[in-house]
């Protein structure tokens, strides 16, 4: 197994343009998730989902948006890019009866 | 809301010393708890979790956590640090409802083990 795989590893954008974080995991798992990081502010929960086609809101959501059509990928996208979204994104994931979650690498992303 | 503390940013110790990376909780009802080590450039991972029973919890790369239910605490421990466990250490607390297999994290204390 893979096991949760993020694409690009690196990203630098301009403010205003957009794009798409790529997550995929193959280990079946129902839960899915992203995380921005900061540092020395730990992990901030943007979004999550439960299953495909369901999504929530996390702590942090604003100017992001996720969707869920099956249940390997779960892709964030970032709208309108500001500044304020520069950070290290990080997807996870989990089965809904293990409270384990599984990281992906992280992609760094700078908005200049 | 729940809550993570980590009241160190960075602890230090010689190899070959015990080590304690502290965590302090606020949550209501039965708290599940967890530890996680990033190195550089990587991704969180996985190091223990506390649901139920033993207050002394064992994980992986020898390392171990005690639960105290009076003191809201959840600390990790290691009886011989090695250089190789200097890392970033989050603690994380499930969050509550019907979303509950969110997780919140701590910010995370740096441990540097010195040879």
């Amino acid at each position: 197994n893979a096991g949760v795989t993020q694409t690009p590893k690196f990203r630098i954008l301009k403010i205003g343009q957009s794009m798409t974080l790529q997550c995929t995991q193959d280990m079946n798992h129902n839960y899915m998730y992203w995380y921005r990081q900061d540092p020395g502010m730990g992990l901030k929960l943007i979004y999550y989902s439960v299953g495909a086609g369901i999504t929530d809101k996390g702590e942090v959501p604003n100017g992001y948006n996720v969707s869920r059509s099956t249940t390997e990928d779960f892709p964030l996208r970032l709208e309108l890019a500001a500044p304020s979204q520069t950070s290290v994104y990080f997807c996870a994931s989990t089965l809904g009866n293990s409270y384990e979650q599984y990281f992906g690498p992280g992609t760094r992303l700078t908005v200049t | 809301a729940q809550s993570v503390a980590q009241p160190e940013d960075q602890v230090n110790v010689a190899e070959g010393n015990p080590l304690t990376v502290k965590c302090t909780y606020s949550v209501s009802g039965n708290p599940y708890l967890f530890w996680y080590v990033q190195y550089p450039n990587r991704g969180l991972q996985f190091l223990l979790k506390y649901i139920t029973g033993d207050n002394l919890v064992k994980g992986s790369y020898g390392f171990e956590a005690e639960f105290n239910k009076s003191q809201t605490s959840f600390h990790l421990k290691k009886p011989s640090a090695l250089v190789s466990d200097s890392a970033l250490y989050f603690c994380a607390v499930r969050g509550p409802g019907a979303g509950s297999y969110q997780l919140t994290f701590g910010k995370g204390t740096k441990l540097s083990v010195i040879p």
